[in-house]
């Protein structure tokens, strides 16, 4: 099945600073996800990342704080700008994998995520 | 909008027993239930569910959904202090393969 990872694994980062967070698949997937996780919270979608276009943005999420880049089938990046200690969180990447890769119809399967601690 | 309701939201088992966990959903459009174990950061899948009274079972663990009353539930026989862990239900509502999740139930499994 395919590998998933993302870089990087955990960080520490002063308010007002940005974080780029990478996400890489090794096979080619369309669907590509980016969810947040705030400590003690369940996951939300922050936008779906769409190859060659901008990404698609769920409500209460804006480019201007988190934008999303998605060059290739396997590769995305997160940004998270101007942060604040309400940004730690965990951010994890999905993605939908074909069957070649074991994938499951629309079962999102997701990389082992990046924990960011502001202070 | 889209609800998705796990109980309860946390539980404490000894080793060997039989545990249950439900998921209710609201949603305007159902394509599939999916669970998912988060131990440290990354879920990883358990089960994808799309007919209502089909079971699906791998190992100690099985689940089932039920589309007539919106929920599913998800059965672990003879825990294990392995399977301690938070269980994440998620609805895929169909639209461009979007999950919604619930708040998870947070299982510890004691010696």
């Amino acid at each position: 099945s395919a590998v998933i990872s993302q870089k990087p694994s955990r960080d520490i980062c002063q308010r007002g600073t940005s974080l780029t967070i990478q996400c890489q698949v090794d096979s080619q997937v369309t669907m590509m996800f980016w969810y947040r996780q705030q400590p003690g919270q369940s996951l939300t979608l922050i936008a779906t990342a769409n190859q060659g276009s901008e990404a698609t943005y769920e409500s209460g999420f804006v480019i201007d704080k988190f934008p999303i880049s998605r060059p290739n089938l396997t590769f995305s990046t997160l940004t998270v700008s101007n942060m604040s200690p309400e940004d730690s969180s965990i951010y994890l990447c999905s993605v939908v994998l074909p069957p070649s890769s074991g994938g499951r119809g629309e079962t999102q399967y997701f990389g082992p995520g990046t924990r960011l601690l502001v202070l | 909008e889209d609800k998705v309701v796990q109980s309860p939201l946390s539980l404490v088992v000894h080793e060997g027993d039989t545990v249950t966990l439900n998921c209710s959903y609201e949603v305007a459009n159902f394509r599939s239930l999916l669970w998912y174990k988060q131990e440290k950061k990354a879920p990883t899948f358990l089960f994808m569910l799309t007919s209502s009274g089909i079971e699906k079972k791998s190992g100690r663990l099985s689940s089932i959904l039920d589309k007539k009353e919106l929920s599913s539930i998800l059965n672990i026989t003879a825990t294990q202090t392995g399977d301690s862990a938070i269980y994440l239900c998620a609805v895929n509502t169909g639209t461009a393969s979007k999950l919604t999740f619930g708040t998870g139930t947070r299982l510890q499994v004691t010696l």
